[in-house]
Formats: structure tokens, C-alpha cells, sequence
């Protein structure tokens, strides 16, 4: 089957720790992308990527880290300069212009 | 403004139907999408339309696009208890870059 995959669903996280939220893709699409969605809002752009070896931030990239080695893969890192890290997280991937396909998403709760 | 803009809830009976509105900023945005979120899911794209139609139709999908209004609206006819979920609207804004509303929640009730 082909899809978007993220690990894990549930993420539990203690202040001052670096977590990396994964993202996996098997639809050979270029552009990836992360989003955070707080309650009552809409999606905000963490990073995306175009290309392998290749990523530009978001709108709200400050306290995240991103990776693009491999192009069925871009992992999150949420770092401890994040100071509301708690939010779910969404991964898409495109191949053009038009629609993002969506993973599962995975919730990060800070402890 | 940035923002797209969506009412935040909308209450309907089972069997009527639905109209989900969204005002958006940028009158260049290629495509306007909708999508529907499921609790604690991800999101999945039901339709798109593109910006030089003013109406597109998928089954019990209808979607209107008023450009001079910049206005998007979405209809579901004939809505079951499954439509219940979060809809989103988005632009698109430069290469892949797409803007978010805040979501419309649906609930339908029997």
C-alpha cells in the first residue's frame, strides 16, 4: 500500500529533552512537509522540502530541527528550545502543485 | 489579512445538508482545497477547485468559488453521521505552500 507513515502516534516528553518524530513516504513524491496543529487552529508550517539534501523553514520553524537524506524520509526534531512543544504533528507529502497528502499524525504531550 | 477564515462550528440535521463557508486573502492562489479531519487523524483531501472555475461537483460534494468576493464554499448534500469531523479550507500560496483556515467542526445530529 502506498502512504504516508509516522511513528509513533503517541509521543510523552520531559522538559529539556530532544525528541525526533519520524516520517515516512513510499509515494515517491519530491516536497515533504511538517505541520503543527494546536487546538481550535489551523494548520501551521514547521519546514518543508522540495528535494533531497534540501529544506526551508516554515512559519513557525524556531525550536524544530529537519533532515532530508533520504527522499522517503524526513524526520522532525522538537528540541528543548521549543517552549510549547505539545501539539499535534502532521507530516504531508506532494509530487506537484497540487494536493498534500497526509499522515496519521502524532501527538507530543511534554510532561 | 494572512489568514483564511472559517466559521468555527456548524450543527445540521441528518439527511439536510450542510454549507461549510471560507474567505481567503490571496486572489492569485492557484487551487482552494477542502479537507476533512477526522478525530485524531490526519487530514484528507476530499476536493479541490481550481481558480478560474466557479463551480465544481463530485457527487455530494459541491464546491463554489465567488473570486471577486474571494469566497469558498463547501455543500454536502444529503449529510450522514460519517460527514461529522473537522473541514478544513486551504490556499495555495507559491510553489506548494498551502494556508490552513482553523477548521469548521460538523456536527450532525440525528
Amino acid at each position: 500500500d502506498g502512504g504516508i507513515t509516522q511513528s509513533p502516534k503517541y509521543l510523552f516528553r520531559k522538559e529539556g529533552q530532544n525528541v525526533t518524530l519520524s516520517c515516512e513516504q513510499n509515494l515517491n513524491h519530491d516536497a515533504m512537509y511538517w505541520y503543527r496543529q494546536d487546538p481550535g487552529q489551523g494548520l501551521r508550517l514547521i519546514y518543508y522540502s522540495q528535494i533531497v539534501n534540501d529544506f526551508q523553514k516554515g512559519d513557525i520553524a524556531e525550536g524544530y530541527s529537519v533532515s532530508r537524506e533520504k527522499k522517503e524520509s524526513f524526520p522532525l526534531t522538537v528540541t528543548s528550545a521549543q517552549k510549547n512543544p505539545t501539539a499535534f504533528y502532521l507530516c504531508a507529502s506532494s509530487m506537484t502543485v497540487d494536493e498534500q497528502f497526509f499522515g496519521p499524525g502524532t501527538r507530543l504531550t511534554v510532561l | 489579512g494572512e489568514d483564511v477564515e472559517q466559521s468555527l462550528f456548524l450543527s445540521v440535521r441528518e439527511g439536510d445538508s450542510s454549507v461549510i463557508n471560507c474567505t481567503y486573502t490571496d486572489s492569485s492562489s492557484t487551487y482552494l482545497y477542502w479537507y476533512k479531519q477526522e478525530p485524531g487523524a490526519g487530514l484528507q483531501l476530499l476536493t479541490y477547485i481550481f481558480s478560474n472555475m466557479d463551480m465544481k461537483q463530485d457527487q455530494r460534494l459541491t464546491v463554489l468559488l465567488n473570486k471577486k468576493d474571494k469566497h469558498l464554499s463547501l455543500r454536502i448534500a444529503d449529510t450522514q453521521t460519517g460527514d461529522s469531523a473537522i473541514y478544513f479550507c486551504a490556499e495555495s500560496r507559491g510553489y506548494n505552500k498551502l494556508i490552513f483556515g482553523a477548521g469548521t467542526r460538523l456536527a450532525v445530529h440525528p
